[in-house]
């Protein structure tokens, strides 16, 4: 694949279950990144990792969220007892080397907690 | 922490005119400074960025300019044309971390 995939494009939880959002980044970046963006805001940082290296979590909003990625490849971000204002889109983007170098974004994922 | 500043938040020109948006960053540390279109229901893509060891950087109808003493950095789009209708973010990144402004709804009126 040409660009960063995310699955699912939509998801619609009720409130307090547990989601899994996924992301493939472009073939060869070493950097991938989470953000959320809320309906009308700007993007939000949740998570970076580089290579395989411990990522850093500074930017999560609660003990709920967590995010790994395996192989240095594929990540999943993982949000538990999800709550109505987790509702957002779910952004995941990748580059080579790190922050500052050009990121490429995912389509996203729009999460509903209801 | 890093703390980046966008304005306006919502921009209408008419087509052809110049559209200028501005943003400020508090982190003297911060050393390339991205900037994003966003259209309506797509993922954000990157229009051009600037590093700390240059002042200006164009591209065709697009430019941005770095005040590293003032902290703040500004995108110029001249020529504007419909397709230019977009949200646009700015952002700051330093050491393993990036900062996003709140966007900037532009509206080029045919």
């Amino acid at each position: 694949g040409a660009g960063v995939s995310q699955s699912p494009s939509n998801k619609v939880t009720e409130k307090g279950k547990d989601v899994e959002l996924r992301c493939d980044p472009i073939s060869g970046h070493t950097a991938l990144y989470w953000y959320r963006q809320s309906l009308g805001q700007g993007l939000e940082f949740l998570i970076y990792f580089q290579g395989n290296s411990a990522p850093d979590k500074s930017g999560l909003p609660s003990d709920r969220f967590s995010a790994e990625r395996t192989g240095g490849s594929v990540s999943t971000l993982t949000i538990q007892r999800t709550q109505q204002e987790d509702s957002a889109v779910y952004l995941c983007a990748s580059s080579f080397g790190d922050f500052t170098n050009i990121q490429y974004f995912g389509a996203g994922t729009r999460l509903s907690v209801l | 922490g890093e703390n980046v500043e966008q304005h306006p938040s919502t921009l209408s020109v008419q087509e052809g005119d110049s559209a200028v948006i501005k943003c400020t960053y508090s982190d003297s540390a911060s050393n390339y400074f991205p900037w994003y279109k966003q259209e309506l229901g797509k993922r954000p893509q990157l229009i051009i960025d600037i590093r700390s060891n240059v002042g200006e950087k164009k591209d065709q109808r697009i430019a941005v300019t770095l005040n590293k003493t003032a902290k703040h950095f500004s995108l110029h789009i001249t020529e504007t044309q419909p397709e230019d209708s977009a949200v646009y973010f700015c952002a700051a990144t330093g050491y393993q971390k990036v900062t996003f402004g709140i966007g900037t709804k532009l509206q080029v009126i045919p």
